[in-house]
């Protein structure tokens, strides 16, 4: 799987958006990006994942540049409860006998 | 569906006692990951089974670690015998593997070794 790159930590008034950056530079064509994240004391939860379009849930919006390279996390109006550890992952689509590996993440700090 | 389930929620043990935690992934979800989580290392990817196959194990720290997948209703992690280094937060997650990727993770069991 490719490496990501990610900031260590990151700050975002309530109430704004929040935009969560991740390079992924070595990215395959076959490679799909997923974003978790992880509220203090739980497992990680999925939020939303891409290949080359952008996405949008009910949770987030992952707008991916088109040499795919790099990616952007949005949660549009964040709220305290978004604070979190926010992983960025890049995979195969049916990877199957494929490991899932997390790095270091983003922390985000929403602030009231 | 319940979502995947671990127990104990927590546990605290002396050092050389021996300590299994317990998984029931999702049910028809295919694969099962273990992942230890401290602060100095994060989240570190221990052994994943396939369809009840350990798939790779080269997470495991050491031969005192042990995982076993009966059926595909559930797991085991024993640890014999622990030590205090082996306190850590364990999770436990599930893939469907043939709709999606995406990974269901448990509560976790935090274990503390005194």
């Amino acid at each position: 799987d490719a490496k990501t790159t990610q900031p260590p930590s990151m700050d975002c008034a309530e109430g704004r958006a929040a935009n969560l950056p991740c390079n992924h530079s070595t990215i395959s064509g076959n490679e799909y990006v997923y974003w978790y994240r992880q509220i203090h004391s739980q497992g990680p939860q999925y939020i939303i994942h891409g290949l080359k379009n952008n996405e949008t849930n009910e949770m987030a919006s992952l707008i991916i540049t088109e040499d795919r390279k790099s990616s952007t996390l949005i949660l549009p109006h964040a709220t305290l409860r978004d604070t979190a550890v926010y992983y960025c992952i890049v995979r195969v689509w049916g990877g199957g006998y494929q490991k899932v590996t997390f790095g270091i993440g983003t922390k985000l700090q929403v602030i009231p | 569906d319940a979502g995947v389930i671990q127990s104990p929620r927590h546990e605290v043990t002396e050092m050389g006692q021996e300590v299994t935690l317990r998984c029931k992934p999702i049910s028809g979800h295919n694969s099962l990951f273990w992942y230890r989580q401290t602060m100095m290392r994060g989240l570190e990817l221990l052994i994943y089974f396939n369809n009840n196959v350990p798939i790779d194990d080269s997470g495991m720290p050491e031969d005192r670690f042990s995982a076993k997948m009966p059926n595909a209703s559930f797991s085991t992690l024993k640890i014999q015998p622990s030590e205090p280094r082996d306190s850590a937060v364990y999770f436990c997650a599930s893939r469907s593997g043939t709709v999606d990727e995406k990974l269901f993770f448990g509560s976790g069991t935090q274990l503390s070794v005194l």
